[in-house]
């Protein structure tokens, strides 16, 4: 099984709204990703965690904030956002971070801020 | 500063014929590279990878070739099926987790 889910598959929110984006994974994985992907373009990575504790953050700004509440979920915090902001929001999870560890993506998040 | 380039962002094949879909890329320094395939409305499905120490993987009709003098990559399907028809995204790494995509080629094959 290399499923990872994700939570809602279309959001539309307004600028001034909180909310938030959940992904799981029963793999057993250790390393959970958020990418950020905007139309034509290849996903860009925001956030890594592994062991559940965050270990890059691609300077990404602060109204979007990650959590890892245990090994096997990842939610990412919205609050604030812009309507640049819209985007196909991937989760992802792989073994470890060693660099043979495959990612297995989820469906994504539609976003759409207005 | 794109490290992983697909120049060719759209691609048509016959059924039952070879579909070759190539990636460049600038940074010697990765030395894991993966194909993946994806559909409207989901994520990126993975297919087949390939380290950096080999030339030549291969996975039923999906064979990833690498010619690390070059820093060029290519995946070749065959046979091409109708169901193959998606965009196709080649990405790499160094021994870091961090994935660098391409920008990748729609694929259609044509029944």
């Amino acid at each position: 099984d290399t499923e990872v889910t994700q939570t809602p598959k279309h959001l539309v929110m307004g600028m001034t709204n909180k909310k938030s984006l959940k992904c799981e994974q029963h793999m057993g994985h250790r390393a959970m990703y958020w990418y950020k992907q905007k139309a034509k373009k290849p996903p860009e990575l925001m956030f890594v965690y592994s062991y559940e504790k965050l270990s890059i953050n691609e300077s990404v700004p602060s109204r979007f904030s990650p959590e890892c509440p245990n090994s096997s979920l990842l939610n990412l915090h919205l609050h604030a956002l812009q309507p640049e902001d819209s985007a196909l929001y991937l989760c992802a999870s792989s073994q470890g971070l060693a660099g043979t560890d495959t990612q297995y993506f989820g469906p994504g998040t539609r976003l759409t801020v207005l | 500063d794109q490290q992983v380039k697909q120049n060719s962002p759209s691609l048509s094949v016959q059924e039952g014929r070879i579909s070759i879909l190539n990636c460049d890329y600038t940074n010697s320094m990765f030395d894991y590279f993966l194909w993946y395939k994806k559909y409207p409305a989901e994520g990126p499905t993975f297919l087949i990878s390939i380290s950096s120490i080999k030339d030549k993987n291969e996975d039923g009709r999906f064979t990833v070739f690498l010619n690390k003098s070059a820093k060029h990559l290519s995946l070749h399907i065959v046979p091409s099926q109708p169901g193959d028809s998606a965009v196709y995204f080649c990405a790499a790494k160094t021994g870091a987790n961090n994935l660098f995509f391409g920008t990748g080629t729609r694929l259609t094959v044509i029944p």
